[in-house]
């Protein structure tokens, strides 16, 4: 079984200041993990992704994330929000299981950047 | 090149009927997902196909169904629809299987049950 979760159900943050997202996740095996955004009535975007490699994973719109294999977390980070990052954030842990690539997503976090 | 588009964008309909939703990969993808939203929940995993045969199936009842064509295109098919199936319904395409791919997921489809 696979499983994420993500803890807040919203994060708040000032304009400027840096952000994180908190993700931990359960697999068996070399963990495949994603940060997918979401904006209001519309689908998932991919941001970043980590396979194998450098912990630290940059991706689009700034945003980096720090795989730790011993804490089983991917934790999503960007050095200086902005009010246009307010959006909802998924995190995502696949892997090849029976022919198929199974990917089980967390619930979501809420990100609010206030002006 | 065109994203993964989707349609209808918006539907709706009684409990009983039945529904069939849209999707179109991007070119040069042979893998699509579908996937339910349920509002304040992430994603969950309906079916995956790839070449046009089924590879995974998530917990979803034998109602919801699904096809894959020869241009890789897909349908979701739900029969005797419940109140519990309104949902946002996302289909996703990827170049492959192998886990270790992003998807890319289209606008979805708001399906609402009354």
């Amino acid at each position: 079984a696979q499983s994420v979760a993500q803890p807040e159900d919203q994060v708040n943050v000032a304009e400027g200041n840096p952000l994180t997202v908190k993700c931990t996740y359960s697999v068996s095996g070399n963990p495949y993990l994603f940060w997918y955004v979401q904006y209001p009535n519309r689908g998932l975007q991919f941001l970043l992704k980590y396979i194998t490699g450098d912990n630290l994973v940059k991706g689009s719109y700034g945003f980096e994330a720090e795989f730790n294999k011993s804490q089983t977390s991917f934790h999503l980070k960007k050095p200086s929000a902005l009010v246009s990052d307010s959006a909802l954030y998924f995190c995502a842990v696949s892997r090849y299981s029976g022919g198929y690539q199974k990917v089980t997503f967390g619930i979501g976090t809420k990100l609010q950047v206030i002006p | 090149d065109a994203g993964v588009t989707q349609s209808p964008t918006h539907l709706i309909k009684t409990r009983g009927q039945h529904v069939t939703l849209r999707c179109s990969p991007i070119s040069g993808h042979k893998s699509v997902s579908w996937y339910q939203q349920v509002l304040g929940q992430g994603p969950q995993f309906i079916f995956q196909y790839y070449e046009k045969e089924e590879r995974g199936r998530g917990n979803f009842p034998d109602r919801f169904s699904a096809r894959q064509f020869p241009n890789y295109s897909s349908e979701l098919n739900v029969n005797a629809l419940l109140l519990g199936d309104s949902a946002l319904y996302l289909c996703a395409s990827s170049g492959a299987t192998t886990g270790s791919y992003e998807q890319y997921f289209g606008p979805g489809t708001r399906l609402t049950v009354t």
